[in-house]
C-alpha cells in the first residue's frame, strides 16, 4: 500500500523556467493539499484540491503558480518564470474525504526544489 | 503575523527523562491541534491530536495537554528514546475555515541524548 508519491524529489530550476511539482494519493484518497516550507520555517497551506475542483488556494501566490488535480492522473503543482525566492520543500498531502487533517491525513516526503 | 508559535528551536532531553514541547496560539477560531514529527528528508507524520472540547489525549508515551484559556497546548513524551530525535511541529486548524487547512509552528528539533 503505496504513500504519498512526490515526484520529482529534487528539481533544480534556472530562474525564469518553469517548475512541475507531482503528487500521487495513497489508493483510496481523493483529496489533495500543498504545503510549502521555506528554510527555518514551518510548513505553510498553498491549496486544498478535490478531483477537478480546487476547494481553497487562499495560501496560493497570486501570480505564477497554479494547481490541478485532475480525474486522472496525479496533481500537479506549477509554478511559473520560477525566482530564487521559490526555492523551498513542497510537501503534498492526502485525505480519503473532507475532514480533519489527523490521522486520516498522510504526507509525502516532499519535493525540494532549488532555484539557480 | 505567527498564529501558531513553538519559542523553542531547540531542545535536549536524556534518554529515559521526560520530554515537553511547547506551543502557543493566537487565534481563538483554532479548535482542533495535532503534533508533527518530522525526518530529515521526509514529509511530517502525524503523531498525536487534540480536539478543543478536551484538555488532554494519551498515546502511549505522547500526551498532549491543552489549556484554551492560555492559549497553550504542549507534548509530553516519556520515556524519552533516541529514536524520538526529529523536529516536532505543532498545528492547528479552526471549525469555521477549511477543516484540513493547518497552521504550523516554526517547529522545535528535538535531541534525545543517550
Amino acid at each position: 500500500n503505496a504513500g504519498v508519491m512526490q515526484n520529482p524529489r529534487h528539481l533544480v530550476r534556472r530562474r525564469g523556467q518553469e517548475a512541475r511539482l507531482r503528487c500521487s494519493p495513497m489508493k483510496g484518497h481523493s483529496h489533495v493539499y500543498w504545503y510549502r516550507q521555506l528554510p527555518e520555517e514551518g510548513l505553510k497551506f498553498m491549496v486544498y484540491l478535490q478531483k477537478e475542483n480546487i476547494i481553497d488556494e487562499s495560501g496560493m501566490p497570486k501570480e505564477r503558480f497554479s494547481a490541478e488535480f485532475p480525474k486522472e492522473g496525479p496533481s500537479i503543482l506549477r509554478i511559473q518564470q520560477v525566482v530564487r525566492g521559490d526555492s523551498a520543500a513542497y510537501f503534498c498531502a492526502s485525505s480519503p474525504a473532507q475532514g480533519r487533517m489527523g490521522t486520516e491525513a498522510f504526507f509525502g516526503q516532499g519535493t525540494r526544489l532549488t532555484v539557480v | 503575523d505567527q498564529q501558531v508559535k513553538q519559542n523553542s528551536p531547540s531542545l535536549s532531553v536524556q534518554e529515559g527523562r521526560i520530554s515537553i514541547l511547547n506551543c502557543d496560539y493566537t487565534n481563538s477560531m483554532f479548535d482542533y491541534f495535532l503534533w508533527y514529527k518530522k525526518y530529515p528528508a521526509e514529509g511530517p507524520t502525524f503523531l498525536i491530536s487534540i480536539s478543543s472540547i478536551k484538555d488532554k489525549n494519551e498515546d502511549g508515551r505522547f500526551t498532549v495537554f491543552l489549556n484554551k484559556s492560555a492559549k497553550h497546548l504542549s507534548l509530553h513524551i516519556v520515556p524519552s528514546q533516541p529514536g524520538d530525535s526529529a523536529v516536532y511541529f505543532c498545528a492547528a486548524s479552526a471549525l469555521s475555515g477549511t477543516a484540513s487547512k493547518l497552521t504550523f509552528g516554526t517547529g522545535t528539533r528535538l535531541q534525545v541524548t543517550l
